[in-house]
């Protein structure tokens, strides 16, 4: 079945961490992938994009992440956190063949930072 | 603050009330989405508009009604819910549907209780 998966469920780092957060997907052919945060009662605001070209895409708030073609992932990654990013973190993919429309969600993975 | 104005940001209902969730953007998008969100889970597409034109309907029950009136305002009519439905549901829009008119930018949603 087609699928975004996010294996942290929970992670829980200190302040100044480096952060690395896993995503695969199963979808085949063209994708767009994103990431997006949802900060406590907040809506959600993307992070990043990649929809082709450099593999390697900056997002806002110091975030990036690597698209691996060959491996289906999409991981995100921070050289160093800040108490303010704790929030929830979703993964999400647009496959072409589903309908460029259908948005597929990660579970999320919810990162709690202690200062 | 988001671009996607979603009101009311709370409502309670009861299972035998009519009430109407409404979704605004002026960003001259032509495409608009409703997502609902549970507790700790990752949105779930509901329904999709394109130019006005309902495009996909996920099987999403009669007791959920869409409507877009115009290219800028989506509703969302609710009748005879039932207590699983209380969820954050999610409005969201894009330029248009294609991969190349991501991503989607999100409202704050509305919070729904059924009593």
């Amino acid at each position: 079945a087609q699928s975004v998966s996010q294996h942290n469920h929970h992670v829980i780092l200190s302040e100044a961490a480096s952060l690395e957060l896993g995503c695969n997907y199963s979808y085949g052919g063209t994708v767009n992938l994103f990431w997006y945060v949802q900060y406590p009662g907040q809506h959600l605001q993307l992070l990043l994009k990649y929809f082709s070209g450099d593999p390697l895409v900056k997002g806002i708030k110091g975030f990036e992440a690597e698209f691996i073609k060959s491996k289906f992932s999409f991981n995100l990654r921070k050289p160093s956190v800040q108490w303010s990013d704790t929030a929830e973190y979703f993964c999400a993919v647009n496959a072409r063949f589903s309908g460029a429309n259908n948005l597929f969600f990660g579970t999320g993975t919810r990162l709690t930072v202690i200062p | 603050d988001t671009e996607v104005t979603q009101t009311p940001k709370h409502l309670v209902m009861g299972m035998t009330n009519k009430k109407s969730l409404k979704c605004e953007q002026h960003m001259g998008h032509r495409a608009m989405y409703w997502y609902k969100q549970k507790a700790k889970k990752p949105p779930e597409l509901m329904f999709v508009y394109s130019y006005e034109k309902l495009s996909i309907n996920e099987s999403v029950p009669s007791r959920f009604s869409p409507e877009c009136p115009n290219s800028s305002l989506l509703n969302l009519h609710l009748h005879a819910l039932q207590p699983e439905d209380s969820a954050l549901y999610l409005c969201a829009s894009s330029r248009d549907t294609g991969l190349s008119d991501q991503p989607q930018h999100f409202g704050d949603g509305t919070r729904l209780s059924i009593l």
